[in-house]
């Protein structure tokens, strides 16, 4: 089975640069999803890495690692609206996604 | 290009009583998803449709939960009878994985209160 690894919550203040880390268990897969969930609504797609390095969108970037079975997700200049809950996905070989429990951000001004 | 609908966004039911859900994808997404999101959790795959076949249901509570897509468009999900736990958000998601992105859209849930 997949186990992911998410910190419950983090607090960073409003400029600042902030690193979301996921870590996980899986036998193999396809690659790894970052989703934003903002209170009350529907997930939302950020990004999603199939090879190791860093994919960089904007203010967001993610990072990948196989072999360390880890990934991060960057945000930079971090404003109010970037408060929200961050979700790491694993799609692994065969099956179906797997979300980690997700790590709610607070960006205070 | 309209999102993923659903409805209702909200539901307030007692235990043991019945309670269905609706989802229409985006236009020409063949797949379809259903996943569970209990408060401060990640979302939890129910069930998964390509067109109007089930492809995993592994993790759908089948002795109260059905779900169908009878046209391989929108499609119900249902719970019948509803237990306390059952109280979460339904999320629906498509993705156009038949043409090889696998990229999930999400609806906007229904939020399900049993008391």
């Amino acid at each position: 089975g997949q186990n992911i690894d998410q910190p419950t919550e983090m607090t960073a203040t409003e400029g600042a640069i902030v690193q979301i880390n996921c870590t996980y268990q899986t036998s193999g897969f396809n690659g790894l999803f970052w989703y934003q969930q903002h209170a009350g609504e529907a997930p939302t797609f950020l990004s999603y890495n199939v090879l190791d390095g860093l994919e960089e969108k904007g203010r967001f970037s993610s990072f990948l690692s196989r072999s360390k079975g880890y990934s991060y997700l960057l945000l930079k200049e971090l404003q109010m609206k970037d408060s929200a809950s961050y979700l790491c996905a694993v799609w692994p070989y065969g099956q179906n996604f797997v979300f980690g429990p997700g790590t709610r951000l607070s960006v205070l001004p | 290009e309209a999102g993923v609908a659903q409805s209702p966004r909200y539901k307030i039911i007692e235990k043991r009583q019945s309670v269905a859900f609706w989802c229409n994808p985006i236009s020409g997404h063949a797949t379809l998803y259903w996943y569970q999101q209990i408060l401060g959790q990640g979302p939890k795959l129910l069930i998964q449709f390509q067109n109007n076949g089930v492809v995993d249901d592994s993790q759908l509570p089948k002795d109260r939960f059905s779900a169908e897509r009878l046209k391989g468009v929108d499609s119900t999900l249902k719970i019948q009878p509803a237990k306390l736990e059952d109280s979460a958000v339904y999320l629906c998601a498509s993705s156009p994985r038949d043409r090889g992105e696998e990229t999930q859209y999400f609806g906007p849930g229904t939020r399900l209160l049993v008391l």
